[in-house]
């Protein structure tokens, strides 16, 4: 089983600032990675797959990168709608399909 | 618009059964590869079970294989989860989620999820 590791568990940061979240796999996923965000009370949100593409109607201030075990998503300009928990998934080697622990997204 | 709604949740006894479904709407079911995906209480997200579109793969995750069977009936647009000898530790809110396709020659499910239920609550306590 691939396990995902995000770093950091919580991250503060103020409106309009970058928020920069990794995460990491204990062997390659090559580019199949998935990033999705999740408000409280909310279901996830696909945001990026295959590691840098983003889902329909994804605003351009999110972006992913990395491939193999390595992995970065930034959101550039952080709106007060983007303060949520960021979970990576990978889809490469499954089953089972694996997430990362999460990373929370909290105002400064 | 691409609608999943998941139902059948609720309170039930260890050792106990509970059947869930999913209804889908604004796509093509019998087109997907469908999943489902809990999140306990205060905790992340892991991925249960996958069906393919017409249920020739069924993959389980180890917690619930031998316990949990995924189904499907696309006619009824339905998706549905069987979970029988229940655990504690099966409380969670279920999702019901999609599993995108790509197609190159024949299609295949990219096995991620591009839209997702709402979630219905399940606990398990005495």
């Amino acid at each position: 089983e691939i396990v995902m590791t995000q770093s950091p568990a919580t991250l503060s940061v103020s409106p309009g600032d970058t928020a920069t979240l990794s995460c990491r796999a204990s062997q390659s996923v090559r580019s199949n990675l998935a990033w999705y965000q999740q408000k409280p009370g909310q279901a996830p949100r696909l945001l990026i797959f295959g590691a840098s593409t983003r889902a329909t109607g994804i605003p351009a201030r999110f972006s992913g990168s990395g491939s193999g075990t390595d992995f970065t998503l930034t959101i550039s300009s952080l709106q007060p709608e983007d303060f949520a928990v960021y979970y990576c998934q990978q889809y490469n080697n499954w089953p089972p399909l694996t997430f990362g622990g999460g990373t929370k997204v909290g105002i400064k | 618009e691409v609608q999943l709604v998941e139902s059948g949740g609720g309170l039930v006894r260890p050792g106990g059964s509970l059947r869930l479904s999913c209804e889908a709407s604004g796509f093509t079911l019998s087109s997907y590869g469908m999943n489902w995906v809990r999140q306990a209480p205060g905790k992340g997200l892991e991925w249960v079970s996958f069906i393919s579109s017409a249920s020739s793969y069924i993959y389980y995750a180890d917690s619930v294989k031998g316990r949990f069977t995924i189904s499907r009936d696309n006619a009824k647009n339905s998706l549905f989860l069987q979970m029988n000898s229940m655990r504690v530790e099966d409380t969670a809110v279920y999702y019901c989620a999609r599993a995108p396709k790509y197609c190159a020659g024949d299609c295949y499910s990219d096995p991620f999820f591009d839209f997702w239920g709402q979630g219905t609550l399940v606990t398990v306590s005495s």
